[in-house]
């Protein structure tokens, strides 16, 4: 099963406000991921963190890999229409872990 | 196309029957890895290629599944004797070389829809 808490589950947010999500683990990994999943697709990689402390950005995504190495979150600022679908965590050391997801809904 | 494609994209089949699922990966990956994603979860990690060769099977349920990429390029998830449990997501993606903490990306299929009744 997975080893990974993903919250919160479900957000409902207004267009132009700022999201935070994060993920937590009771194992350690070497790399943090982050993807997003539209309806009918395969999940596409968003942010991918190697180091412990590590914060990266892609355009208004920012994600941080948690000092621990046990977490990481990330934040979507000034969210837009686009943005809906479900956002997963993935933590990979021997293979892949994924999160259960937080699935985002922007309103207009 | 130039992404993975995976084939069917929905497959409904009987309990008790066996299925095949296709991958067919980004030319060149040599890495190749199956997920079964059920509603509402993450992608569930199965069985990871290198190869020809699957270098990590942890994943497989149980002796019903089962994969082949006999020429390291497109791999078939066999599952037999089909339960009304399996139905599910199963994603496939690819990379060029294996994950194992490096700076690779991997990339994603859309997914076989399977639904056993």
């Amino acid at each position: 099963g997975q080893q990974l808490n993903q919250s919160p589950q479900s957000m409902f947010i207004q267009e132009g406000e700022d999201v935070s999500m994060n993920c937590t683990s009771s194992s350690i990994f070497n790399t943090w991921l982050w993807y997003k999943q539209d309806p009918g697709e395969g999940p596409v990689l968003l942010i991918a963190l190697y180091k412990a402390g590590e914060l990266t950005s892609n355009g208004r995504l920012t994600a941080q890999f948690g000092i621990t190495r046990k977490d990481s979150f990330l934040n979507i600022s000034a969210s837009i229409p686009s943005d809906v679908g479900i956002y997963f965590c993935a933590g990979l050391d021997n293979d892949m872990r994924f999160g259960a997801g937080t699935r985002l809904t922007v309103k207009p | 196309g130039a992404g993975v494609s995976q084939t069917p994209s929905n497959k409904v089949t009987e309990k008790g029957k066996y299925v095949e699922l296709r991958c067919d990966p980004i030319s060149g990956h040599t890495a190749l890895y199956w997920y079964r994603q059920s509603l509402g979860q993450g992608p569930e990690f199965l069985i990871y290629f290198q190869g020809t060769g699957a270098a990590d099977d942890s994943g497989l349920p149980n002796d019903r599944f089962f994969a082949v990429r006999p020429e390291g390029s497109v791999s078939t998830l066999k599952i037999q004797r089909t339960e009304r449990g399996d139905s599910a997501v199963y994603l496939c993606a690819s990379s060029l070389i294996p994950l194992a903490g490096g700076q690779e990306t991997q990339y994603f299929g859309p997914g076989t829809r399977l639904l056993v009744l």
